[in-house]
């Protein structure tokens, strides 16, 4: 059964500091990872995802994730905070029919000034 | 940008009644999505839908639970008879096509608060 892990529920940081928001997958093929960001009162908008290929994935608004496969893990990163990145955010895993998302619990990134 | 959207935003309901909440997909989409985050939990999948019939269903879409496309343009979840427990926030989405590398489209989803 195909699974994700977000440990942290809240991550704050400073304007223009890095942040990372971790996730970790548990998955019994071939892993399909996607992260979702919600705004308030907004659905989930795709971010980026990881397919196969190259392990750091670019994505909107200049964040990227980076899949660590002896890890299991695929965080989500940006050199540079921003107050407007202040959201919820998701990792997702496809499920192996490419059907059903399973998604994480979701992280509250706060971005201070 | 094309986008999934869904009404209303908020529905108040007294337990034991129906419920329809309705999610227009993006036009040229294919498969349709229902998922449901109860307060501080994690999104759920519900059902999908291609091709005007269940693809799959979870073990939460219980009898009481059906889906509809009833003009080629809406797409619908109705609660028969609800519960406490069915309180959330219910986001529908859509696809172009299924497969690994496609993302799916979700809606700004419908609160349900059942009383």
């Amino acid at each position: 059964a195909q699974s994700v892990a977000q440990p942290e529920d809240q991550v704050n940081v400073a304007e223009g500091n890095p942040l990372t928001v971790k996730c970790t997958y548990s998955v019994s093929g071939n892993p399909y990872l996607f992260w979702y960001v919600q705004y308030p009162n907004r659905g989930l908008q795709f971010l980026l995802k990881y397919i196969t290929g190259d392990n750091l994935v670019k994505g909107s608004y200049g964040f990227e994730a980076e899949f660590n496969k002896s890890q299991t893990s695929f965080h989500l990163k940006k050199p540079s905070a921003l107050v407007s990145d202040s959201a919820l955010y998701f990792c997702a895993v496809r499920d192996d029919n490419f059907n059903k998302f399973y998604f994480g619990s979701g992280t509250k990134l706060n971005v201070k000034p | 940008e094309p986008e999934v959207t869904q009404t209303p935003s908020h529905q108040v309901t007294q337990m034991g009644q129906e419920v329809i909440l309705r999610c227009v997909p993006i036009s040229n989409h294919l498969y349709f999505y229902w998922y449901r985050q109860i307060l501080g939990q994690k999104v759920e999948f519900l059902v999908s839908f291609y091709n005007n019939e269940i693809s799959e269903k979870s073990e939460i879409f219980d009898d009481q639970f059906s889906v509809e496309r009833p003009d080629g343009s809406n797409f619908t979840l109705k609660i028969r008879s609800t519960k406490l427990e069915d309180s959330a926030m219910y986001f529908c989405a859509s696809s172009p096509r299924t497969g690994p590398g496609y993302e799916q489209y979700f809606g700004p989803g419908t609160r349900l608060t059942v009383t």
